[in-house]
């Protein structure tokens, strides 16, 4: 039972470079989200999904895109990286269990720098 | 808006002791928080979790007190060990913003044996 797995978990990109993160998780989750960690400050939700084939954008959603083509897997795509995203980068997942609990589930994080 | 923020970034205590973290949220529309706890290099883990129609919950060692007239959080840890050493968040949930949950800055907690 792996939960959620995040690859790679280290990363160092030069500014312009393009690169996918990948989250996939094994609990047949519905909602899945990236986040990012940056020092002194909580996880800020980039994107998120509620389901197959659904992406919304969360509070800091500029300058990444995602796509949730299969329920497990949840891709989180820099097209032009900027040094503004270096960060520790978190996939969650949870299941949908209706009102007020969204409990949910990370994995270890990917550390990207971009310099 | 939705904005959770923590009175106190860092909080040592001594083994053995207990320990309050506390939080403070600003959505009035919010009806479910968790606490997450992470350890150094690691992602959050759940640790405990309240619905706004409750004031208070007990866990294993750890206690979750909701006062939603003052829009306040606490976690309570009884008889910290070295092993609570960590960063802890709590985080709010609100079915308006789609049941999407929002961090706050985290609380460090530092155990000395």
């Amino acid at each position: 039972n792996a939960g959620v797995t995040q690859t790679p978990k280290f990363r160092v990109l030069k500014t312009g470079q393009s690169m996918t993160l990948l989250c996939a998780q094994d609990m047949n989750h519905e909602y899945m989200y990236w986040y990012r960690q940056d020092p002194g400050m909580g996880l800020r939700l980039i994107h998120y999904s509620v389901g197959e084939g659904t992406t919304a954008k969360g509070e800091v959603p500029d300058g990444y895109n995602v796509s949730r083509l299969k329920k497990q897997n949840f891709l989180l795509g820099l097209e032009s990286a900027a040094p503004s995203q270096t960060s520790v980068y978190f996939c969650a997942s949870s299941y949908n269990r209706g009102p007020g609990n969204t409990e949910a589930f990370f994995g270890q994080g990917t550390r990207l720098t971009v310099v | 808006g939705e904005s959770v923020g923590l009175h106190l970034p860092t909080l040592s205590v001594q083994e053995g002791d207990n320990s309050i973290i506390n939080c403070a949220y600003s959505n009035s529309a919010s009806d479910y928080f968790i606490w997450y706890k992470q350890e150094s290099g690691k992602g959050p883990q759940f640790i405990i979790d309240i619905r706004s129609n409750m004031d208070k919950r007990q866990g294993q060692r750890v206690t979750v007190l909701l006062n939603k007239t003052v829009k306040h959080l606490s976690l309570q840890i009884a008889a910290t060990q070295p092993g609570d050493s960590a960063v802890y968040f709590c985080a709010e949930n609100a079915k308006e913003y789609g049941n999407k949950l929002v961090f706050g800055a985290g609380t460090i907690l530092r155990v000395k044996s």
